[in-house]
């Protein structure tokens, strides 16, 4: 089946330093893949997202970048700030099954001043 | 544009009782698809309904039912409720396909006694 697996959390950051939160996916069809973003109390926001292998998605600073041959879809920022702190998921949906987002657990990200 | 809304925001029930969820979609939204995310198994996909018909069914108990009006407003309903079914549970509404991006109401925390 699908599945996606991100790196185990939290990660702590100095404000200004640069961020990495690592992706890897398994589909049984070709999948778009996306970063959801959830701050406390609230739903989960689409970050950005990626439809087809080598496309770069990026808003607010941050991009990934669909990488077929490694099957990854790693999130980074180069400078984080403090209001960046927050859950972040990566998700899939494949063709055929297109209305349905697999998540993995989520990445907590917490940035100190 | 006003966004996804779901009520109520907070619900205690107990054991055994049955409870009922509302979403009211983005306007023009056609799709509404419902998350359960718990600390231990993370975000799961319950459902997703697209104009008034269940296209997409998660591997959760018959317990778990829900629905899609004319206007793509949803409900979900749980019957004989246990314990375990103390989660957020979150919908989300698009236009009609995952890869569009879907967005997602702040959820319903649901906690069973």
């Amino acid at each position: 089946g699908d599945s996606v697996t991100q790196m185990e959390g939290p990660v702590t950051l100095s404000e200004e330093a640069f961020l990495t939160i690592n992706c890897t996916y398994t589909a049984t069809g070709y999948p778009s893949l996306f970063w959801y973003v959830q701050y406390p109390g609230e739903g989960l926001q689409l970050l950005l997202k990626a439809t087809k292998a080598d496309d770069k998605g990026s808003n607010k600073g941050f991009e990934a970048t669909y990488r077929k041959e490694t099957t990854s879809f790693h999130l980074e920022k180069g400078s984080v700030q403090v209001s960046d702190s927050a859950v972040y998921f990566c998700a899939l949906s494949v063709t055929g099954t297109a209305s349905k987002l697999t998540f993995g657990t989520g990445t907590r990200l917490q940035v100190t001043l | 544009k006003a966004g996804v809304t779901q009520t109520p925001r907070y619900l205690i029930k107990t054991r055994g009782q049955q409870v009922t969820l509302s979403c009211s979609p983005i306007s023009g939204h056609r799709s509404v698809s419902w998350y359960q995310q718990t600390p231990g198994q993370g975000l799961q996909f319950l459902f997703e309904y697209f104009s008034e018909t269940q296209r997409n069914k998660g591997n959760f108990p018959g317990r778990f039912s829900g629905r899609q009006f004319s206007n793509s407003r949803s409900e979900m309903n749980v019957s004989t409720l246990e314990l375990g079914d103390s989660a957020l549970y979150l919908c989300a509404s698009s236009l009609g396909e995952a890869v569009n991006g879907y967005t997602f109401g702040s959820g319903t925390r649901l906690t069973v006694v």
